[in-house]
This record gives C-alpha cells, structure tokens and sequence, in this order.
C-alpha cells in the first residue's frame, strides 16, 4: 500500500529536548516536505527536498532542520523545541514537487510545554 | 503576503444544494492548480487539479473553474453531501508545477442533512 508514515503521530515534550519527527515514504518519490498546520493559518511549508542530500527552506524553518540521506527518509528535527512549535505537522511527498498528487502522512501532534 | 487566498474560512451548505469554495491568487507565475480536502484527524488529500491551460476540469460531482485574467478559482461540489464536509485547501504551483505548491488557509464546508 502506497503511504506516507510519520512517526510520532503524538507528542508531549518539554522546552529545550531535543526531537525527531520521523517520515518514510514508500513510493520512490523524489520529492518530500514537511507542513505545520496551526489554527487560522491554514499549511504552512517548513522545508522541501527534491532528491537526496538536496534539501530548501519553505515559509516557516526557524527552529527547524532536516536531512534527506536517502529517498524514502525525511526527518524533521527540533533542536531545541519552544512553545511556539506546537502544532499538528504533516510531511507529504510526490514525483514532482509541486504538480499531480501530493501524500500526505496523517500527521504528528506536538505539544511543548 | 499571502499568494493563495480563501477569503471564507467556513461555508454551511444544504444537502444536495451546491458547494461553491472559492480561491483568489496574486502570482501570476501561477500556472497549476490543486484542490485538497482534509479530515479530522487524517492528512490532506488530493482531491482535483487544473492546469492554466484550461478553464474548467471537472471530476464527477467536482469541478473546478479558473479565471486566469481575474486570478480566481472555484471549487464546485454538486450535489453536495454529508460526507464532504471537510476543510478544502485551494493550492498553486508555478513552472508547470515544479516548484512547491502555495497553500490557502482553507474554507471549512459542512453539509447539513
């Protein structure tokens, strides 16, 4: 079954703690991203990789990193979490980045208190 | 500044009445378009796209307009049911959609039995 599997999909942690939000994806997409949706702001892109080891910012990475070793991974790392980065995110993935069907995970619910 | 706009954040619809979400742009490099309906609790998923090259696509009981000299499209459900009620996400691509897709903030429609 074609999917996109973030791990984890809940998450309560504390100010500070470094954390890793998981993504793999089993299509062979060349393309990947990772979204936060936050309330009355509607998606927004956190940072985008069009193949391995090439990785961009989107609207909002501060905070934020990422690495993209191999095709089916795309991590998404907390640093040094704060307040502000609660929210629910997404990583999606697809063949091009921004044409034909974009898979989307079921998303990962941080909270950082 | 926000380049994909959905200026309604809600819409309440009768049962078999039609569903009219709409989506106004402000780049103009624009030339891909996509529709995303979200769920609680589950990623977005594709639901139509059109390309700049057409005015109108349509996919069973969706179709989707776009008016390229007023920078707008719409989402048109018809009839609508229960079981659209979601949140629709308007989203555009430029360089035939090889560069991240924009999203909205999203039109959330509910469908009254």
């Amino acid at each position: 079954e074609a999917q996109v599997t973030q791990n984890p999909r809940y998450l309560i942690t504390v100010t500070g703690k470094k954390l890793t939000v998981t993504c793999s994806q089993n299509m062979n997409h060349e393309y990947m991203s990772w979204y936060r949706q936050d309330p009355g702001l509607g998606l927004r892109q956190i940072y985008y990789s069009m193949n391995v080891e090439v990785t961009d910012k989107g609207d909002v990475p501060e905070g934020y990193k990422v690495s993209r070793k191999e095709k089916r991974n795309f991590p998404l790392i907390l640093e040094s979490p704060s307040p502000n980065q609660t929210s629910l995110y997404f990583c999606a993935s697809s063949w091009v980045a921004g044409a034909g069907e974009l898979f989307f995970g079921e998303g990962s619910r941080l909270t950082v208190l | 500044d926000q380049q994909v706009k959905q200026n309604s954040p809600s819409l309440s619809v009768q049962e078999g009445r039609i569903s009219i979400l709409n989506c106004d742009y402000t780049n103009s490099m624009f030339d891909y378009f996509l529709w995303y309906k979200k769920y609680p609790a589950e990623g977005p998923t594709f639901l139509i796209s059109i390309s700049s090259i057409k005015d109108k696509n349509e996919d069973g009981r969706f179709t989707v307009f776009l008016n390229k000299s007023a920078k707008h499209l719409s989402l048109h459900i018809v009839p609508s049911q229960p079981g659209d009620s979601a949140v629709y996400f308007c989203a555009a691509s430029a360089n035939s959609g090889n560069t991240p897709l924009v999203f909205g903030k999203g039109t959330r429609l509910s469908v009254i039995a």
